[in-house]
This record gives structure tokens, sequence and C-alpha cells, in this order.
């Protein structure tokens, strides 16, 4: 079955460390997104990619960063420098420019700094 | 500046009433919108959608009006389950800046049917 897979389901990060959150999908999609659920808060933009090898900061990227080196997968790194990385991490892809449906997403990484 | 708002954050109905969960928009340039529902732990599942050229899409118990002139979308789900019991977002398209699909979602209403 054709999917969006994020793992780990669940993560802890010490204070100062860097970790990565994975990403990969094998529907064939061209775009991907991360973005980051707090509580009783809606989805803000962290990343995105349109194509391989290029990517746009969203909305909150700062401490975060991103590559795109194989359209299936599009890890997201959450670095020492974000100062608040305790979230619920949402990737998500679509298929190209101009469909008019929505994003897939996966089941999400709740990220906690212990 | 919050593009999308959902200005509700929970609502609480019986089961078997009608829904409405309201959603505004400030961008006149957002030509498409759409619905996720979102339970715990879990990514967020598309529910339905509506393009501006409409003002209104009908799936089963689930219709989405749009009012274009107010910035105002609602979803009415009738009757409602307790299965519908879930965060509801909702999201605008903006085909513009070179923005491809990416989709500004609002802050969520918790929807809460009680047996």
């Amino acid at each position: 079955d054709g999917g969006i897979t994020q793992s780990p389901k669940y993560l802890f990060r010490k204070e100062g460390q860097n970790v990565t959150l994975s990403c990969e999908q094998n529907l064939n999609h061209d775009a991907m997104y991360w973005y980051r659920q707090d509580p009783g808060q809606g989805l803000r933009l962290i990343y995105y990619s349109q194509i391989v090898n290029d990517f746009q900061k969203g909305d909150i990227a700062e401490g975060y960063s991103v590559s795109r080196e194989k359209k299936e997968s599009f890890p997201l790194t959450v670095t020492s420098a974000q100062k608040n990385p305790t979230a619920f991490y949402l990737c998500a892809s679509i298929k190209d420019r101009g469909a008019n449906y929505g994003y897939t997403f996966g089941s999400g990484t709740r990220l906690t700094v212990v | 500046d919050q593009q999308v708002k959902q200005n509700s954050p929970s609502l609480s109905v019986q089961e078997g009433r009608i829904s409405i969960l309201n959603c505004d928009y400030t961008n006149s340039m957002f030509d498409y919108f759409l619905w996720y529902k979102k339970y715990p732990a879990e990514g967020p599942t598309f529910l339905i959608s509506i393009s501006s050229i409409k003002d209104k899409n009908e799936d089963g118990r689930f219709t989405v009006f749009l009012n274009k002139s107010a910035k105002h979308l609602s979803l009415h789900i009738v009757p409602s389950q307790p299965g519908d019991s879930a965060v509801y977002f909702c999201a605008a398209r903006g085909n513009f800046n070179n923005a491809g699909n990416m989709l500004t979602f609002g802050g969520g209403t918790r929807l809460m049917v009680k047996p």
C-alpha cells in the first residue's frame, strides 16, 4: 500500500543534541512538507520541497534543516538552535502543482526534550 | 498574521444533531479550501474540499459551504456521530507567489459528539 511513513513515532532528545526525523513516501509525490503542531494550535509550516535537491523555508524554519536527495525522502533535522523543539511533527506530500486534492500526511513523530 | 482562523477551539454536540464548524480567511487569493480530520497522535486525514468557484460541496454526511464575499467557510456534519469526535482543521490553498500547493491551516476545532 502506498503512503507516507514517519519514524520514529516517539523521540526523546537531550538538550544540545541534534535529532533527525525520517519521512519516506512511496506515492511518487513531487512535493513534500514538514509541519509542526503544538498543543491547542494549528499546523505551522517548517520547510517544503517541490522537487529533488530543492527546498524552501516555511514560516518557522529557524533551528531546523532538511535535505531532499531523493524524491521519496525528506528528512528533518531538529538542531540544538531550536529553542523549543518539543512538539508533534507531521510530514506531508502531494503529487504536483495544481492538483486539486489535499496533502497525504504521515502519522507523525512526537519529539520531547528531556 | 493568521490568514486562516477557526475561532471556536471546541464544540460539543449531541449525537444525531448537526455539527457546524466555521472557518474565516483573509486572503482573497486563496483558490481552494479543504477540511481535515485529526485524531490524537495521528496525522490529519482529508475529509472534503471546495473550489473557490463553487459555494457548496456535499459528500455523504459532510457538506462544506463557501461564502466568498464574507471570506467564510463552514463544515456541516449531519447527523453527527460519536466517531466524528476529533479535531477538524480548515486549510486554504494559495496558488500565488510560486507557492505551488502550499496549504495554510487554521488552528483547529475540537468536536465532541456526545452519545
